[in-house]
């Protein structure tokens, strides 16, 4: 059963510390996302990235957010430095583009991040 | 991608047909209806998608009105773990990052 995994599941942090959050994406898929959920603002596309290349990052705050993905294995999201904010959970999906058919997006568990 | 309007929130009796509506009168020809859910603390879950003809999986019934302006999610037999936030999505197919724009969504509660 193939899934997409997060880590950390939960991460409490202080305000001015650099935050790193890991996404697993499904084995073969070819496009990742970030997306950041609020009360307020509901889920945001934050990035995304197709054969590891970024796609749009239009979303995300340039000063402070980064995104990469290393190799096909592992894409991660970093705040540097985090603010109260911040505070939100983040999702990570994936999928497989360019097949002909319906790409879904398949989406992690979430990392909810609390910035104090 | 064509904007949805979706009630903000919804009750279905368990057990009941659960009808989730969703109006998207800018819909162009090329763009699909999506649907996907989210139960309180998981991500998204994709549900059923449509161009213009009535769909039906294992999960859902998606049916499109003839001029393809809005459309109704149907969950046949509606428990107690379909309580969530259903979230209509319209999009082009083959967008170049196949990105998905979350509205708010109707939160459907399915009581006892």
């Amino acid at each position: 059963d193939a899934r997409v995994t997060q880590t950390p599941r939960d991460k409490v942090t202080e305000m001015g510390q650099e935050v790193t959050m890991r996404c697993q994406p499904i084995l073969g898929h070819n496009t990742v996302f970030w997306y950041r959920q609020t009360m307020m603002q509901g889920l945001e596309l934050l990035a995304y990235f197709r054969n590891r290349a970024p796609l749009d990052d239009s979303g995300m705050p340039k000063d402070r957010f980064s995104a990469e993905m290393p190799d096909a294995t592992l894409a991660t999201l970093k705040i540097q430095p985090s603010e109260p904010r911040d505070s939100a959970v983040y999702f990570c999906a994936s999928g497989l583009a360019g097949t002909g058919g319906y790409n879904e997006q398949f989406f992690g568990p979430g990392t909810r991040l609390t910035v104090l | 991608d064509a904007k949805t309007t979706q009630p903000t929130s919804m009750d279905c009796a368990e057990g009941r047909a659960a009808n989730l509506p969703c109006n998207h009168s800018t819909i162009s020809g090329n763009e699909y209806v999506y649907w996907y859910r989210q139960i309180h603390s998981q991500g998204p879950q994709y549900i059923i998608h449509g161009l213009k003809n009535n769909e039906t999986n294992e999960m859902a019934s998606l049916i499109i009105t003839e001029d393809r302006k809005s459309s109704t999610l149907i969950l046949p037999h509606a428990t107690l773990r379909d309580t969530a936030v259903y979230y209509c999505i319209v999009r082009a197919r083959y967008n170049a990052g196949n990105m998905l724009t979350f509205g708010g969504g109707t939160r459907l509660m399915v009581k006892p």
